[in-house]
């Protein structure tokens, strides 16, 4: 089974600092796509990234990057000059052929003013 | 420029009764999802649809049915609510590989 799991139930970060969340992912097969969301206390579900798995190149997004590992199936969000508006839970997911999209449990995280 | 709806955005149900969440996408999307989210589960799927007249299992789907209407259509039903399907449900649409587009979430809690 197919499965993202993220290690990192809550974390906090001072505000212009940098931040990095975890995600691991478990699969079998060679073409997937790899996403994280925001959902802030609006719950809201709001895409921040997304990275193809046969593109080698981390994706980016403005103050969002990815360290995108294919071979150890891992795919962590680094967050630069933290802000008080990412204060937000934040979701990894994959989908693969089945069109399954397989969520994480989801890291809290808290920007400190 | 609606996206995804979901009717209604809350509910309340007593234990043993039935109700339909309603769920229509306006983007021409072939895929649409129903997930559940709990404290401390994250997201999980109910049921699926990769395309118009087909329907799946995810990883939650006991205690719920799933019509794919139409293209743009998907409801899940609760045929006997019970407690433990107090939860937040997302409806989502996308195109393979493409990111989720969510509707707002129905708040439904069983008593």
């Amino acid at each position: 089974a197919q499965t993202v799991t993220q290690s990192q139930p809550e974390m906090s970060v001072q505000e212009a600092e940098t931040v990095t969340l975890s995600c691991t992912y478990d699969t079998s097969e060679s073409n997937y796509y790899l996403f994280w969301y925001k959902q802030p206390p609006s719950r809201q579900m709001i895409l921040v990234i997304r990275q193809e798995a046969y593109k080698q190149q981390n994706a980016t997004e403005n103050r969002f990057s990815v360290n995108f590992q294919k071979a150890a199936k891992s795919f962590s969000l680094k967050i630069s000059d933290s802000q008080l508006g990412d204060t937000a839970m934040y979701f990894c997911a994959f989908v693969s052929g089945t069109y399954k999209y397989i969520f994480g449990t989801g890291t809290r995280l808290k920007v400190l003013a | 420029n609606a996206g995804v709806t979901q009717t209604p955005k809350f509910q309340v149900l007593k234990t043993g009764q039935s109700m339909t969440l309603q769920c229509a996408q306006d983007m021409n999307h072939n895929s649409m999802y129903w997930y559940r989210q709990d404290p401390g589960m994250g997201l999980r799927l109910i049921y699926y649809s990769a395309s118009e007249g087909t329907t799946d299992k995810g990883e939650v789907p006991n205690g719920y049915n799933v019509s794919r209407l139409n293209k743009r259509e998907f409801s899940l039903r609760l045929e006997s609510a019970a407690p433990s399907q107090t939860s937040v449900y997302f409806c989502a649409s996308s195109e393979f590989g493409s990111p989720l587009h969510f509707g707002n979430g129905t708040r439904l809690t069983v008593t």
